[in-house]
């Protein structure tokens, strides 16, 4: 069966330092791949999402960037965090090329703290 | 892309039914209706989703209108576990997004 995971669950950062959050997911091959985030009390909003090695669109212009160095394998990074960049980060996969309109499965989370 | 419109929040009693609507009335002709429920501090879960016809499964069913602009997700029996913010969501077409809007949260009292 597929699973997702991601890392780490909570962290505190001070602005202006770096940030590198992994997702892995594990018992499928070439899946489609999202970083949404959820500020406190707010809906989810999606950053980036993937649909294939090194192939990468951005939803929002931000401090924040991604990247697919493996198929199965999403990074988001930040160079200098911004107190704006709190929030819940979630990582998510669905089939690709699959069936359209495909279930989305959803990791379970990042809370990072930025003070 | 195509957004859903919900009320913002919902209150229900343990034991019965629960009618949560969404209206889409830009929905496009391959857009399937997703629901997605999330519970507090975790990400969301997958609930139901639909074409065309009324769908069932065992978390819930979804009612589509004929003309597809609008949608119920149904739980036929509230529990205090059902308490989460429900978004219905519009995915497929020509995008591979799934878009959130602000959903329903759903208050379930004992």
């Amino acid at each position: 069966s597929q699973t997702i995971h991601q890392w780490p669950a909570t962290l505190v950062q001070p602005v202006g330092s770096p940030l590198s959050l992994e997702c892995t997911v594990e018992g499928t091959s070439n899946p489609n791949l999202y970083w949404y985030r959820q500020a406190a009390g707010r809906g989810l909003q999606l950053l980036f999402y993937s649909v294939g090695i090194g192939q990468i669109s951005s939803e929002v212009p931000q401090n924040l960037s991604a990247s697919r160095p493996q198929d199965r394998q999403f990074i988001l990074s930040s160079k200098k965090l911004l107190l704006s960049d709190s929030g819940f980060y979630l990582c998510a996969w669905s089939v690709q090329g699959g069936f359209i309109g495909d279930t989305i499965y959803f990791g379970e989370g990042s809370w990072l703290t930025v003070v | 892309d195509a957004k859903t419109t919900q009320p913002n929040s919902m209150e229900s009693n343990e034991e019965e039914p629960v009618h949560l609507p969404c209206n889409h009335s830009t929905i496009s002709g391959t857009d399937y209706i997703h629901w997605y429920r999330q519970l507090p501090s975790q990400g969301p879960e997958y609930v139901i989703h639909g074409l065309t016809s009324n769908v069932n499964n065992r978390m819930a069913s979804l009612a589509i209108a004929e003309d597809r602009k609008s949608s119920t997700l149904i739980l036929h029996r509230a529990t205090l576990r059902d308490a989460a913010v429900y978004y219905c969501i519009l995915y497929g077409g020509a995008t591979n997004k799934l878009i959130f809007g602000t959903g329903t949260l759903l208050a379930v009292q004992p």
